[in-house]
């Protein structure tokens, strides 16, 4: 079984420009979870997705912060303008509605430098 | 707001001694806990859940849960040079446990070859 697939796996970019983040999950997850991860941090979740629904942004900076869940299956997370303080890695996650305990899968993550 | 509280460590064990991991949380209606493991530059694994009191094994890992105390703990009895790597607490609240996690900052634990 494929695992939670997400791309770029590195990206540069200079403070003020765009960026987007681009996730698949594990096939048949209908949760989808976005989480930022600072170095020496555990990860912070941004954003929770059921379906194509998103039921918990509220960590999610909406001045700045957007995402997207077509369809329910892929998922894009967006930065309009990337400022320093947003050089992170971002984690996607995903677990089947029927988790029961909601073990989540972690993607490989996209490591963020704005310079 | 949910904390999940963790020393950060480094937690330093000799190979074969057993290395304990703890975790405290603040929420009392938490369901669900998680011990995840990360290598440094890769994502988190799960390693173990618990969702009741009382203590779970698989294999070396023993998961241990208090909700009375609030207290999470992970035993890794037999320890490896392989398992030296960060571990995250992590505490989900929600009924049917798809809630988000939180998650605390992790134990860089070292096993001593």
């Amino acid at each position: 079984e494929a695992g939670v697939v997400q791309s770029p796996r590195y990206k540069i970019i200079e403070k003020k420009q765009p960026v987007a983040f681009w996730c698949n999950p594990i096939s048949g997850h209908n949760t989808l979870y976005w989480y930022l991860q600072n170095l020496g941090q555990g990860p912070e979740l941004l954003i929770r997705y059921e379906n194509e629904e998103a039921v918990d942004d509220s960590q999610l900076p909406k001045d700045r912060f957007s995402a997207e869940r077509l369809k329910g299956v892929d998922s894009t997370l967006k930065i309009q303008p990337a400022e320093l303080g947003d050089s992170a890695v971002y984690l996607c996650a995903s677990s089947s509605e029927a988790g029961g305990v909601g073990e989540q899968f972690f993607g490989p993550g996209t490591r963020l430098t704005v310079l | 707001q949910k904390e999940v509280e963790q020393n950060s460590g480094p937690l330093s064990v000799p190979e074969g001694a057993i290395a304990s991991l703890n975790c405290t949380y603040s929420d009392r209606g938490s369901q669900s806990f998680f011990w995840y493991r990360q290598y440094s530059g890769k994502s988190p694994e799960l390693i173990m859940f618990i969702y009741s009191n009382g203590d779970k094994e698989d294999g070396r890992f023993t998961a241990q849960l208090n909700k009375a105390s609030q207290y999470v703990s992970l035993l890794i009895r037999d320890s490896q040079p392989s398992d030296s790597a960060t571990y995250l607490c992590a505490v989900n609240g929600g009924l049917g446990g798809a809630d988000g996690l939180t998650f605390g900052k992790g134990t860089h634990l070292i096993i001593q070859p």
